[in-house]
């Protein structure tokens, strides 16, 4: 069973301050890895991909990935209460479809 | 651009009728189409798939079915709702080329 796995939290950051999120992954043959954000009451919006081990930075977030440890990690610096939602990790494992995990619930604290 | 919409936005349905919900997506051909649905607080569970016209993938045994008729169109069913069916429905599509997926705005749904 491939999977991808993520703690629940609920994750408390105070604002200004650098949350981080981990994802672990059971398949080493993935080659894509996916974060998306997920407001209440909304849909997941995909806020970034990484394909290669290493960082990958965006504004504010960096996307980390280390295939041989198979974890991926997600860094927002200067929390803001607007990134308060749930993350989504999403990984690849070439089977047509994406593979979620159940999220972490993140919460800045003004 | 690519867009993808979902109809409708809420519904509420008795037990024991029937269900369609739309998904249609415009600016790509040929898209690999997704149906999940996210119970209250819970993570995504995918119910069906499709990678072209009236081919249908399921991932999980249930009262649903789900139909491609057009290459963007997709569209899920039921004949007889159940309490459990109760959720929010999301369609996405994917990007084949670099593997990215894209959420609609998705379908609230409330058995009653």
């Amino acid at each position: 069973q491939k999977e991808v796995e993520q703690n629940s939290g609920p994750l408390s950051v105070p604002e200004g301050a650098i949350a981080s999120l981990n994802c672990t992954y059971s398949d080493r043959v993935s080659q894509s890895f996916f974060w998306y954000r997920q407001y209440s009451g909304k849909s997941p919006e995909l806020i970034m991909s990484i394909y290669s081990n290493g960082d990958k930075e965006d504004g504010r977030f960096t996307a980390q990935l280390n295939k041989a440890s198979q974890y991926v990690s997600l860094l927002i610096r200067d929390s803001q209460p607007s990134d308060s939602a749930t993350y989504l990790c999403a990984a690849d494992f070439g089977n047509e479809k994406l593979t979620f995990g159940t999220g972490t619930r993140l919460t800045i604290i003004p | 651009s690519q867009t993808i919409h979902q109809w409708p936005a809420t519904l509420v349905q008795p037990v024991g009728s029937p269900l369609s919900l739309e998904c249609t997506v415009e600016g790509t051909s040929n898209p690999n189409l997704y149906w999940y649905r996210q119970a209250a607080g819970r993570g995504l569970q995918l119910l069906f798939y499709s990678v072209g016209i009236g081919q249908i993938s399921s991932e999980v045994p249930q009262n649903l079915s789900a139909s491609r008729p057009q290459d963007r169109q997709f569209i899920l069913s039921s004949k007889k709702l159940l309490l459990s069916d109760s959720g929010f429905y999301l369609c996405a599509w994917r990007r084949l080329e670099l593997g990215t997926q894209y959420f609609g705005p998705g379908t609230r749904l409330l058995v009653l």
